[in-house]
């Protein structure tokens, strides 16, 4: 089942934050966070897999929460580099293959 | 970090044509490799997931014929469209999980498909 992500696509300007939400309906392994940018592959993020967790490094972090049923994924003070399409991924069966949700495009302007 | 190539990055092709894309875990033996599918704009959707030396297990409305898939060695899956037909014109993604433990899905570079 794919999971729901929202918003489809933010603009931002540098400095400002944003939040992307990724939820399912169904309690979750774990969830994944990716960031692809045009024409590259997904580049890992990073995962959490127990609920109530946060983890973050820089000024990227995310949570899941107690249920595991949603995640977010929280940018601060966003930079230039930042802009780029975020993916949630839930894993599906033992052999860890993701499925990814629809994806969230983030614009960042000077 | 384990790295997976994919070869080639683009391919251009007549249709009716078949086209191979080769996916390798450079430092790593991978037993399972996912492939996925990427139109533009739009979300990877998984294809199918590779088992060394055994078939693959295909994602419903994946035809199995048209996407031929082999993984005939612990560091090689391949992904082979055949008789390519323009709606075929996609990225193409393969993907191996880290060695370490179920963690994070190491990508290749992708393959942009062209079919003319």
């Amino acid at each position: 089942q794919q999971p729901v992500q929202s918003p489809q696509a933010v603009i931002l300007r540098e400095g400002e934050d944003a939040v992307i939400n990724c939820s399912s309906s169904k309690a979750l392994y774990s969830v994944h966070w990716y960031r692809q940018k045009h024409g590259e592959a997904p580049v890992f993020l990073m995962i959490l897999l127990k609920g109530g967790e946060q983890k973050g490094h820089d000024k990227i972090s995310a949570s899941f929460n107690e249920k595991k049923q949603q995640s977010s994924l929280y940018l601060t003070a966003s930079q230039l580099s930042y802009s780029g399409t975020y993916f949630c991924g839930t894993e599906r069966g033992s052999q860890g293959n993701l499925i990814f949700g629809k994806g969230t495009k983030l614009s960042v302007k000077p | 970090g384990a790295v997976v190539s994919q070869h080639p990055s683009r391919v251009i092709c007549k249709s009716g044509t078949s086209v191979k894309i080769e996916c390798r875990s450079l430092d790593f033996q991978a037993t399972t490799m996912f492939w996925y599918r990427q139109f533009p704009k739009k979300s990877l959707m998984l294809m199918a997931t590779s088992n060394e030396g055994s078939k693959a297990t295909y994602e419903q409305g994946v035809e199995k014929d048209k996407f031929l898939i082999n993984h005939a060695s612990l560091t090689l899956s391949t992904l082979t469209v055949t008789s390519a037909h323009p709606e075929d014109s996609s990225f193409y993604i393969c993907s191996a999980r880290d060695p370490n433990g179920r963690e994070k899905l190491f990508f290749g570079s992708g393959t942009q498909l062209s079919v003319l």
